[in-house]
């Protein structure tokens, strides 16, 4: 069965901290993405990575930055969080052939 | 740029009942065509995925449709139940993957 792991389900930081969101596949997927959800804005892109140490921007990478050093692992990292990045923070995996794409549980960050 | 639109944004149905959810977007060049649900403070959970040399697509009560020349996709859902409450979404995938605002249902008992 097809699986997406997000390291936390619910986070609470205080601004200025950095924050680390971590997310698993055992898919073997190269594409992975994160995303935020925000009410009355749907989902947008922070950034993607096509593959092992590839990362590439995506639609809101400000304030963001990522990492991918094995192919099953994507981190999302706030340098330093802000309370207008509480949001519900998604991953995704992405089966390259046919195109699925596979959401994890989500981790609701609250930065006060 | 791809946008994705989904009317209704809310839906409120008896149970039992047949339904569809619409899903248009502007660019028909597009690879596939994903269905996800989605129920509160939870990931999204794929459905159904058409590609573009497909129209339709069926899961047991599910049955999705696309009309690439026409820029639609349909979600039918047959005899609704309460469970069925949620939060639908479309993405499509050109070169990006665009969502669609989602449609949120709910079925009464």
């Amino acid at each position: 069965d097809v699986k997406v792991t997000q390291s936390s389900r619910y986070l609470v930081k205080r601004t200025g901290e950095k924050v680390f969101l971590e997310c698993v596949q055992d898919m073997d997927h190269e594409n992975m993405f994160w995303y935020r959800q925000d009410p009355g804005l749907g989902l947008r892109l922070i950034y993607f990575s096509y593959d092992v140490k590839m990362k590439e921007k995506g639609d809101i990478p400000e304030g963001y930055s990522v990492s991918r050093e094995k192919k099953e692992r994507f981190s999302l990292i706030l340098e330093s969080a802000s309370t207008n990045q509480t949001s519900m923070y998604l991953c995704a995996s992405r089966e390259r052939v046919l195109g699925e794409q596979y959401f994890g549980p989500g981790t609701r960050l609250t930065v006060t | 740029k791809q946008e994705v639109t989904q009317i209704p944004a809310a839906l409120s149905v008896p149970e039992g009942e047949n339904l569809v959810l619409n899903c248009s977007f502007t660019d028909s060049a597009i690879y596939n065509l994903q269905w996800f649900r989605q129920d509160p403070g939870k990931g999204l959970t794929s459905l159904l995925l058409i590609q573009s040399s497909q129209r339709e697509q069926t899961s047991g009560r599910l049955n999705a449709s696309l009309d690439k020349s026409s820029g639609r996709s349909t979600l039918y859902i047959a005899a609704s139940q309460p469970g069925d409450s949620a939060t639908y979404l479309c993405a499509v995938k050109d070169n990006d993957m665009r969502f669609g605002a989602g449609t949120r249902l709910t079925v009464k008992p």
